[in-house]
């Protein structure tokens, strides 16, 4: 399979508990992104990389929030000290810069928060 | 800001019978606009994307929108629906960010269900 791919897909974990997810792009793609989508909703964008720089993080939720791409190949988002609002579809996205970006999403981690 | 709004949160049809959902949009200049289709257990699939070329465009699986600036819409449309087209379909706008990335805004979704 050469799609994105998301580990783990369900994460269950108890309040103020620490979790990290992954996300592996499609291998050629340069630019990732991390979007949250809980239920009813669409997708909310939350931060993007280029290789391994992080352009663009103001809508990270808030300071338990960080993402990183040490590679500039996968990616890891973390959340400290995990609150039950927290519970949510994490989706990452990837893409090849250019005039036509097209973003393919991976499957998500389903994060619930006890 | 740009935005998007569907305006229905649940769409029903007949198989074989046409189905439409409604988008609108709010933006201050040429938007680029897409669809995504999301089935249970699977990622987000592009149907669709609009850039400021024909303002009908075709998508996968016989899909197809017309953007209408006049009326700020963007809505999504099918001759006959089949079995397999039941899913979340979600109405999207993009922003250029940093280095030209796109950051994409979804709007609500629209559950459709196919009925046999």
């Amino acid at each position: 399979d050469t799609g994105v791919s998301q580990n783990p897909r369900h994460k269950i974990t108890k309040r103020g508990q620490n979790v990290t997810f992954r996300c592996d792009p499609i291998s050629e793609h340069n630019r990732l992104y991390w979007y949250r989508q809980t239920l009813g909703q669409g997708p909310e964008f939350l931060t993007y990389f280029q290789n391994e720089a992080q352009l663009e993080k103001s809508r990270l939720l808030s300071d338990r929030f960080s993402a990183e791409r040490p590679k500039g190949s996968f990616s890891t988002l973390e959340i400290q000290r995990t609150e039950q609002g927290d519970s949510a579809m994490y989706l990452c996205a990837s893409s090849l810069a250019g005039s036509t970006e097209k973003l393919f999403f991976g499957s998500g981690t389903q994060l619930s928060v006890l | 800001a740009q935005s998007v709004t569907q305006l229905d949160s649940h769409v029903s049809v007949s198989e074989g019978t046409p189905v439409l959902l409604r988008c609108n949009y709010s933006s201050s200049y040429s938007p680029s606009l897409f669809w995504y289709v999301q089935h249970p257990n699977k990622g987000l699939q592009l149907l669709l994307k609009y850039t400021s070329a024909a303002t009908l465009v075709k998508g996968i699986n016989g899909f197809e929108a017309e953007f209408k600036k006049s009326e700020t819409s963007f809505h999504l449309t099918k001759p006959s629906a089949h079995m397999s087209d039941a899913a979340e379909y979600f109405c999207v706008v993009s922003d250029l960010i940093k280095a030209a990335g796109n950051k994409l805004t979804f709007g609500g979704g629209t559950r459709v269900l196919v009925k046999p």
